[in-house]
């Protein structure tokens, strides 16, 4: 099992320029997430998806928008970088998010730079 | 607002020591999450609870719900424990997820 993957690892983007985060996960897990991590600031959560076909927004969702294509991807589109969507994003998977007591693997991020 | 405060922020230790990393929360949680974030980026689920106390070989993690408190311990530290140790809540009936602490920066030195 890969457990969650994200691609790619890293990206620059010129302000303006447009990319789509991939993430996928091999667990079976109805649950998705979109977080972005930021220095001095805890992750936060920007969009996610509680079960296949349902997304909903979190914290920090302006600028992007997500796409749960199935029960295993979940893509985070960027339709105009700026360089405050400069972070490290990250992708995560629970088996139930309406499940308060659940477990959240992560994938291994991507840092995003944006000029 | 729920927030989630960890101390101290950073933590540097000589290898052998006894650790403890504090994480304090101002809501009602059905459960606390401690991950750990290594130098390369990655996360990794340490422990989840909701009372008491969880031991995973040398690492322990204790919560007191009415004190809103959670500490991390780490016994006999070594190098590869350094890392960033990040504390997590989930409010009662929380419809937004997760709340993240900022992060307690750990380094061990031989």
């Amino acid at each position: 099992n890969a457990g969650v993957t994200q691609t790619p690892k890293f990206q620059v983007l010129k302000t303006g320029q447009s990319m789509t985060l991939q993430c996928a996960q091999d667990m079976n897990h109805n649950s998705m997430y979109w977080y972005r991590q930021d220095p001095g600031m805890g992750l936060r959560l920007i969009y996610y998806s509680a079960s296949e076909g349902t997304t909903d927004k979190g914290e920090v969702p302006n600028g992007y928008n997500v796409s749960r294509l199935n029960k295993r991807e979940f893509s985070l589109r960027l339709e105009s970088a700026a360089p405050s969507q400069t972070s490290v994003y990250f992708c995560a998977s629970s088996v139930d998010y309406r499940t308060e007591y659940n477990e959240q693997f992560f994938g291994p991020g991507t840092r995003l730079t944006v000029l | 607002k729920n927030e989630v405060e960890q101390s101290p922020q950073n933590l540097t230790a000589q290898e052998g020591e006894f650790i403890t990393i504090n994480c304090s929360y101002s809501v009602g949680i059905s459960a606390l999450h401690w991950l750990q974030q290594h130098p390369g980026g990655g996360i990794v689920s340490l422990f989840m609870l909701s009372s008491g106390k969880k031991k995973h070989g040398r690492l322990i993690a204790t919560i007191n719900i009415q004190e809103k408190h959670s500490s991390l311990h780490i016994t006999a530290s070594h190098p590869r424990d350094s890392a960033v140790y990040i504390c997590a809540v989930r409010a009662l009936g929380g419809a937004d997820g997760l709340t993240f602490g900022k992060g307690t920066h750990l380094i061990i030195q031989p």
